[in-house]
């Protein structure tokens, strides 16, 4: 059961450059998530998406997009990437949106990206 | 919008002792509080979570109050052992849509 799997692990880019990270889930989980993580502010969210086919914005969606390919694929894209998207990135997925011990959300291992 | 502030940013605890990491969130309104441990290069993980309508929850050697007149909440560890050591982060949520994190405390035990 390999959970959530986002690739890639490590990614360095040049500014200006574009790219996907990946994101799937093999739970059936309905809502899936992009949070990014910076020494000392925790996981910020970066879009979210409820179900297929639909996405919306979190704390902080400015320099990202995403697509909801499938149920269990969800992908974050930096079009042109800046030294400020430089974070680790987490995938998530939650089973239902809230009821009963549906809250609990699953992360992906994480994606390092370095922006220079 | 949801803020939550967490404390200490680091701690440090002879093993075998007690560890207390404490939260505070700003609205009223939130209703679930999950724990999360992450051990160094790899995803955050649930250990614990506690709704509005409970003020303790308890597993083995993990514990969470809460006090929502406070509007705070904290994570107990008990007889900690070396593999605690971890990011710890505590978050709140109003709606199942988004979950505020905490800026995380580095827990170190020390053998």
């Amino acid at each position: 059961n390999a959970g959530v799997t986002q690739t890639p692990k490590f990614q360095v880019l040049k500014t200006g450059q574009s790219m996907t990270l990946q994101c799937a889930q093999d739970m059936n989980h309905n809502s899936m998530y992009w949070y990014r993580q910076d020494p000392g502010m925790g996981l910020r969210l970066i879009y979210y998406s409820a179900s297929e086919g639909t996405t919306d914005k979190g704390e902080v969606p400015n320099g990202y997009n995403v697509s909801r390919l499938n149920k269990r694929e969800f992908s974050l894209r930096l079009e042109s990437a800046a030294p400020s998207q430089t974070s680790v990135y987490f995938c998530a997925s939650r089973a239902k949106e809230w009821t009963g011990s549906g809250n609990t959300i699953y992360f992906g291992e994480g994606s390092w990206l370095t922006v220079v | 919008g949801e803020n939550v502030e967490q404390h200490p940013s680091t701690l440090s605890v002879q093993e075998g002792d007690s560890a207390v990491i404490k939260c505070t969130y700003s609205d009223s309104a939130s209703n679930y509080f999950p724990w999360y441990k992450q051990e160094l290069g790899k995803g955050p993980q649930l250990i614990i979570d506690i709704r509005s309508n409970v003020g303790e929850k308890k597993d083995q050697r993990i514990a969470v109050t809460l006090n929502k007149t406070a509007k705070h909440f904290s994570l107990h560890i008990t007889e900690t052992q070396p593999e605690d050591s971890a990011v710890y982060f505590c978050a709140a949520s109003v709606t199942a849509r988004q979950l505020t994190f905490g800026s995380g405390t580095q827990l170190t035990v020390l053998p």
